[in-house]
């Protein structure tokens, strides 16, 4: 079992350019979700997936679009990337959050410069 | 915003010694999860407790949740250099009922041989 896959692992973006990170989880998950986290500013969410075909805003959704492309698969995408955007991004799923955690994928690393 | 909030912010301990943390929160919860986090990886969960339980057990681990004082606690006994780690609570939210959680900003455990 995969579990919870992110790509890329790694990235470094120029300021204003986009790109897309990719979540995919193997679980037929229900909800799935958008994390950064930051030195000392511990996790913060972006975006969340409830269900298919629905998004939601978190803590800190500016700069920032998403897709739930289907089930499986869950993206977030930075249309014009800025220095502030740094940041490690962590992707998760649950069943249902009310009675079971939620599994991460290993996070992409991303360095705005 | 409604959030975890730990105690201490780091913690050293010898192997062997029980390490205990705390999670403070805001709000009325359904359930309050711990989470772990080694250096560069993903959140694993540990546990969840419901509002309804005051104590739960797994392996080495001990959390117990205090309802009336909005705080949880995290033991782990007989402490291993594996343990060294970041550990995070998280919490739903009961008054809006939202398909998310919010995690506190984390323990650094550091394990001492």
């Amino acid at each position: 079992n995969a579990g919870v896959t992110q790509t890329p692992k790694f990235q470094v973006l120029k300021t204003g350019q986009s790109m897309t990170l990719q979540c995919a989880q193997d679980m037929n998950h229900n909800s799935m979700y958008w994390y950064r986290q930051d030195p000392g500013m511990g996790l913060r969410l972006i975006y969340y997936s409830a269900s298919e075909g629905t998004t939601d805003k978190g803590e800190v959704p500016n700069g920032y679009n998403v897709s739930r492309l289907n089930k499986r698969e869950f993206s977030l995408r930075l249309e014009s990337a800025a220095p502030s955007q740094t940041s490690v991004y962590f992707c998760a799923s649950s069943e249902e959050v009310r009675n079971y955690g939620y599994t991460f994928g290993s996070g992409t690393r991303l360095t705005v410069v | 915003s409604q959030q975890g909030e730990e105690d201490p912010q780091a913690l050293s301990i010898q192997e062997g010694e029980n390490a205990t943390m705390n999670c403070s929160y805001k709000t009325s919860i359904n359930n309050l999860q711990w989470y772990r986090q080694n250096s560069g990886r993903g959140l694993v969960h540990l546990i969840l407790i419901r509002s309804n339980e005051r104590e739960k057990h797994s392996g080495r681990l001990r959390v117990t949740l205090d309802t009336s004082k909005k705080s949880s606690s995290l033991l782990i006994t007989a402490s291993r250099a594996a343990d060294t780690a970041s550990y995070f609570c998280a919490t739903d939210d009961l008054v809006n009922r939202d398909d998310k959680i919010i995690f506190g900003k984390g323990t650094r455990l550091h394990i001492l041989p």
